[in-house]
């Protein structure tokens, strides 16, 4: 099973909301990724996690802080958004960092208002 | 920094056609490459990943190649399809950010009936 699972698939918030972006995978792989995609545009990385810690983030505004509570789980909390950060939210597993083959989720499109 | 680049940004062909896709990278160091498909406002799907040891790799009708001293890499399609019709994005590693995708701009293909 090749599958990484995201909820929700749409959310609107406000700028003053607080939300949670939540991605699960069961492949046993020990990296997790976000990525952020606004339209017509690849992909852009935003955070990697590694055997559950963070490893990389990519110069990220606080206002998204993210969280890996276990090797198959990894949130991503929203907080005062900007309607310039609605987007494709993806995210990604590999076995480990690096090296290995990164397996997407079908994302959350986010919309701020 | 890794960048990497795609063409052509779209391509038109009609069904039953071979068809070639490239992507070009800047850093020679490369240790894999992958390519994926994304549908329009969906998840990225895998394709193959070409490890730098390797030449080529093939999936059913798709035939991936990597050749690190020219910097190129290239994706046939063989007999499209319509369902084939997608954006088709190649990615590298960025850099010295271990577990970071560069990402191609992607080329868009439709495959006419």
């Amino acid at each position: 099973d090749t599958e990484v699972t995201q909820t929700p698939k749409h959310l609107v918030m406000g700028m003053t909301n607080k939300k949670s972006l939540k991605c699960e995978q069961h492949m046993g792989h020990r990296a997790m990724y976000w990525y952020k995609q606004k339209a017509k545009k690849p992909p852009e990385l935003m955070f990697v996690y590694s055997y559950e810690k963070l490893s990389i983030n990519e110069s990220v505004p606080s206002r998204f802080s993210p969280e890996c509570p276990n090797s198959s789980l990894l949130n991503l909390h929203l907080h005062a958004l900007q309607p310039e950060d609605s987007a494709l939210y993806l995210c990604a597993s590999s076995q480990w960092a690096g090296l290995h083959e990164q397996f997407f989720g079908p994302g959350t499109r986010l919309t701020v208002l | 920094k890794q960048e990497v680049t795609q063409i052509p940004a779209a391509l038109s062909v009609p069904e039953g056609e071979n068809l070639v896709l490239n992507c070009s990278f800047t850093d020679s160091a490369i240790y894999n490459l992958q390519w994926f498909r994304q549908d329009h406002g969906k998840g990225l799907t895998s394709l193959l990943l070409i490890q730098s040891s390797q030449r080529e790799q093939t999936s059913g009708r798709l035939n991936a190649s990597l050749d690190k001293s020219s910097g190129r890499s290239t994706l046939y399609i063989a007999a499209s399809q319509p369902g084939d019709s997608a954006t088709y994005l190649c990615a590298g590693p960025g850099g010295t950010s271990y577990g970071k995708l560069t990402f191609g701009q992607g080329t868009i293909l439709t495959v006419h009936p």
